[in-house]
């Protein structure tokens, strides 16, 4: 069956802007998480979703960072008032439960200039 | 801050040559992920270890976690051009949310 899937591939924006980064889990899959990749890092964990409510934002670095999911499968990663240091890999992942291995999209590339 | 510790950064091999990667933690790990990831790529699920000693092979690959939980190592066999990329340690230290390490940089010389 088809994996996670990332949508947009790339984007770039200018500083101060808005943006939305859209995941799409594989079907069936009740846990969903974003991470966020630096160069040259390994990926750092933003939040989790089991089923449509968020269990875990604890990894927001801040309050111009929201996700949702309404319905318990896409997921849209949330950012207000760009800053140039968003910049970065945003990865999508799912799994069938919590306890279940986490398979990851191709990732969206953020760039704020 | 990273709380495991991968090592080497990188390495490049010749193709055919054996090679060991490691990660450490400073805690107790539930479990251990292994991931290996491509340049503008995500991650590729390799192998998963939660059981202390516990040993699992993949083609070239195997993955081992020691007896106290705190360090586990990937060896590849035999090296090809296709083993090629970055390795990602993961650990599942409160549940649910992974940490991951650094990652290390593999090259294989043809």
């Amino acid at each position: 069956g088809a994996g996670v899937s990332q949508t947009p591939s790339n984007k770039v924006t200018e500083k101060g802007k808005y943006v939305e980064l859209r995941c799409d889990p594989i079907s069936g899959h009740t846990a969903l998480y974003w991470y966020r990749q630096s160069l040259g890092q390994g990926p750092e964990f933003l939040i989790y979703f089991q089923g449509t409510g968020a269990a875990d934002d604890s990894g927001l670095p801040n309050d111009r960072f929201f996700a949702v999911r309404p319905e318990g499968s896409v997921s849209t990663l949330k950012i207000q008032r760009t800053e140039r240091g968003d910049s970065a890999v945003y990865l999508c992942a799912s799994s069938r439960d919590q306890t279940d291995e986490q398979y990851f999209g191709p990732g969206t590339r953020l760039t704020v200039t | 801050s990273q709380e495991l510790e991968q090592s080497p950064q990188s390495l490049i091999v010749q193709e055919g040559k054996n090679l060991t990667i490691n990660c450490t933690s400073s805690k107790t790990l539930y479990g251990l992920y292994w991931y290996k990831q491509k340049y503008g790529e995500g991650l590729i699920f390799l192998m998963m270890l939660q059981k202390g000693g516990e040993e699992k092979s993949h083609e070239k690959i195997t993955a081992k976690l020691d007896e106290k939980k705190q360090q586990s190592s990937l060896h590849i066999t035999a090296s090809q051009p296709s083993h090629a990329g970055i390795y990602l340690c993961g650990a599942d230290m409160w549940g649910n949310k992974l940490v991951f390490g650094a990652g290390t940089i593999l090259r294989v010389k043809s």
